[in-house]
């Protein structure tokens, strides 16, 4: 069962450019959208969210777009930094049925390069 | 900037054997949840508890598992007899509002059942 899922495990780029992590969704019930960073040895850590009736949210460097008829979201990075080395959590809300569950995708690791 | 705490870090118990892994949440926040990522897997719900009562749970949550918030600012949650496939790392979370603003999690305890 895999409703959300990030299908690479692991992403490389240069510090200063653009980093793009994707993600999809099968359950079309969920009506909202997080992104969590975790470092090793830590819990994960909010970085944005999306509501899905919204195409795109922006917070800073970070920006999460919202494909809806894809059921796809993406995260942007600009620019990237070696601090943003992390995995990189996909998560939804929603099923319809009041549920406040948040379904996890496995995680993308994200190593920028200095 | 205000923390969820989980203690142990790291707990190793034989089969068989029941453990209590516990929490402080942050004071004010109101909803509780405990999540667990098995190696190589994604982050999974548990249960969330609002108001001294479990309002949701997955199906992972079975009878072998309870949560309690004894006095007020810990949350505990126990495995009555634990197997081998409970080693995972758990996760607790809290949050102020009903979860779409994104819990802050604590992190971890890292548990080995041998």
């Amino acid at each position: 069962d895999q409703q959300v899922k990030q299908n690479s495990p692991s992403l490389s780029v240069q510090e200063g450019r653009i980093s793009i992590l994707n993600c999809d969704y099968t359950n079309s019930m969920f009506d909202y959208f997080l992104w969590y960073k975790k470092y090793p040895a830590e819990g994960p850590t909010f970085l944005i969210s999306i509501s899905s009736i919204k195409d795109k949210n922006e917070d800073g460097r970070f920006t999460v777009f919202l494909n809806k008829s894809a059921k796809h979201l993406s995260l942007h990075i600009v620019p990237s930094q070696p601090g943003d080395s992390a995995v990189y959590f996909c998560a939804a809300i929603g099923d319809g049925a009041g549920s406040y569950q948040l379904t996890f995708g496995k995680g993308t690791k994200l190593s920028v390069i200095p | 900037e205000p923390e969820v705490t989980q203690t142990p870090s790291h707990q190793v118990t034989q089969m068989g054997q029941e453990v209590i892994l516990r929490c402080v949440p942050i004071s004010n926040h109101l909803y509780f949840y405990w999540y667990r990522q098995i190696l190589g897997q994604k982050v999974e719900f548990l249960v969330s508890f609002y108001n001294n009562e479990i309002s949701e749970k997955s199906e992972i949550f079975d009878d072998q598992f309870s949560v309690e918030r004894p006095d007020g600012s810990n949350f505990t949650l126990k495995i009555r007899s634990t197997k081998l496939e409970d080693s995972a790392m758990y996760f607790c979370a809290s949050s102020l509002t009903r979860g779409k603003e994104g819990y802050t999690f604590g992190s971890g305890t890292r548990l080995t059942v041998v």
